[in-house]
């Protein structure tokens, strides 16, 4: 159980496109879900949280109108690129959790998009 | 963000047990500590949790020292499979997990 999925595994595109990848949880429904990146030979940094049904906490140095996050339901949540460009080049992973009170429960996390903006 | 402390690098011999530690010095009493790892180009996986004491699952074991300050993770018979970075990561209930760079792990034929 508890299998997290992203959509699409790689993706290459040119300068300038928008490019959205989404995050499926499989088996649960997730109240809460985040999104990271991360760059070549570098930790993952957390970009935003999630929550369903509602606009998502962004981290501080992250812009929120080149990153939109939306989380309609349960078990989706999409990111999109706007007007990608080279340095948005990038791993980018979700994970999925359930929250309990003021509490998270496990974050799973999905497989990463791997994003190429030429 | 609390803060851990994790050698960048560790070899291990396959077959045999693999011991990565981790320093946290500052953490404090509601503070759990988590470990997951990243095989290349993967998303992270979740290893094994504790507070306290010691905890064991199918992956591996989690040693805490009694003043809560240090932790080692115990992998007790490395196969090549198991190379990955491997990070150290404390969390309470309500905090999101930061990671911190983590020890890449290399198990040698």
């Amino acid at each position: 159980g508890a299998v997290v999925s992203q959509h699409p595994s790689r993706v290459i595109c040119k300068s300038g496109t928008s490019v959205k990848i989404e995050c499926r949880s499989l088996d649960f429904q997730a109240t809460t879900m985040f999104w990271y990146r991360q760059f070549p030979k570098q930790s993952l940094m957390l970009m935003a949280t999630s929550n369903e049904g509602s606009k998502a906490t962004y981290e501080q140095g992250v812009e929120k109108d080149k990153f939109l996050i939306n989380h309609a339901s349960l078990t989706l949540s999409t990111l999109t690129v706007t007007s990608a460009h080279p340095e948005d080049s990038s791993f980018y992973i979700c994970s999925a959790s359930t929250r309990q009170g003021a509490s998270y429960n496990e974050q799973f996390f999905g497989p990463g998009t791997r994003l190429t903006v030429l | 963000d609390a803060k851990t402390t994790q050698p960048p690098s560790m070899d291990c011999a396959e077959g045999r047990a693999a011991n990565l530690p981790c320093n946290h010095s500052t953490i404090s009493g509601n503070e759990y500590v988590y470990w997951y790892r990243q095989i290349h180009s993967q998303g992270p996986q979740y290893i094994i949790h504790g507070l306290k004491n010691n905890e064991t699952n199918e992956m591996a074991s989690l040693i805490i020292t009694e003043d809560r300050k240090s932790s080692t993770l115990i992998l007790p018979h490395a196969t090549l499979r198991d190379t990955a970075v491997y990070y150290c990561i404390l969390r309470t209930g309500a905090n999101n997990l930061f990671f911190g760079t983590g020890t890449r792990l290399t198990v040698i034929p």
